[in-house]
């Protein structure tokens, strides 16, 4: 199956920050998605992304297919943000997860 | 409201005993997977089913079971086998691509915290 990294591992903000995280595959992918789990558990997707850009509010990402990794951008750090970061290839029935970025941003 | 709906929240389980945790989508999603989260791990999925009446293991199935008898029902059982079942179980469901295999984007529900006792 597809390997999946992240990094960096952990990251520490200071609230009103910009930060970037990485993710690397180890095949072609049909999409890359993107995830926050919050303090509490929940997932939540934030981008759903084949390739290229896209944006939302503070956060953006980017996915290079052709070099098998996606960028994850969060301008202007809020508390709110902290949580782990996860990211997996999507577009298949049996999905790989990396072992995440645990952010915290503080006040 | 669309949404996955897991219960219970949390559910405590005595050595030897199987429990059965439960998973239900209104989100008419042809999908649904279960995963296990460990502290401070990834996810790690444990069976997944792209239609009624057919599931798939996933990379850690041994010691659970699962059924799929309706399109917005995906429970799954701990049962005694599994030997380290204390972890945060985590459903989620997708559409499908008609056919292609190829599903679209994953949404989950907000977790089970399984304690053995």
């Amino acid at each position: 199956g597809i390997q999946v990294e992240q990094s960096p591992p952990d990251l520490i903000l200071q609230e009103g920050a910009n930060s970037t995280l990485r993710c690397n595959f180890s095949d072609s992918v049909n999409n890359l998605q993107w995830f926050h789990q919050n303090p509490w558990g929940q997932l939540i997707n934030l981008f759903y992304i084949p390739s290229g850009t896209k944006q939302n509010g503070r956060l953006s990402a980017t996915t290079v297919a052709t070099e098998r990794y996606s960028l994850l951008y969060i301008s202007s750090s809020q508390t709110t943000d902290s949580g782990v970061y996860f990211c997996a290839p999507g577009g298949y029935q049996k999905v790989t997860f990396g072992t995440g970025t645990k952010l915290q941003v503080i006040p | 409201d669309g949404g996955i709906t897991q219960s219970p929240k949390y559910l405590f389980r005595k050595e030897g005993q199987n429990v059965t945790l439960s998973c239900e989508q209104n989100l008419n999603h042809d999908a649904m997977y279960w995963y296990r989260q460990d502290p401070g791990q990834g996810l790690r999925l444990i069976y997944y089913s792209q239609i009624v009446n057919d599931f798939q293991k996933g990379d850690i199935a041994e010691g659970y079971s699962v059924s799929r008898e309706k399109k917005e029902s995906f429970p799954l059982t701990v049962t005694s086998a599994q030997k380290n079942p204390t972890a945060f179980y985590l459903c989620a469901s997708s559409n499908q691509g008609g056919g292609t295999g190829i599903t679209d984007t994953q949404y989950f529900g907000p977790g089970t915290r399984l304690t053995v006792l």
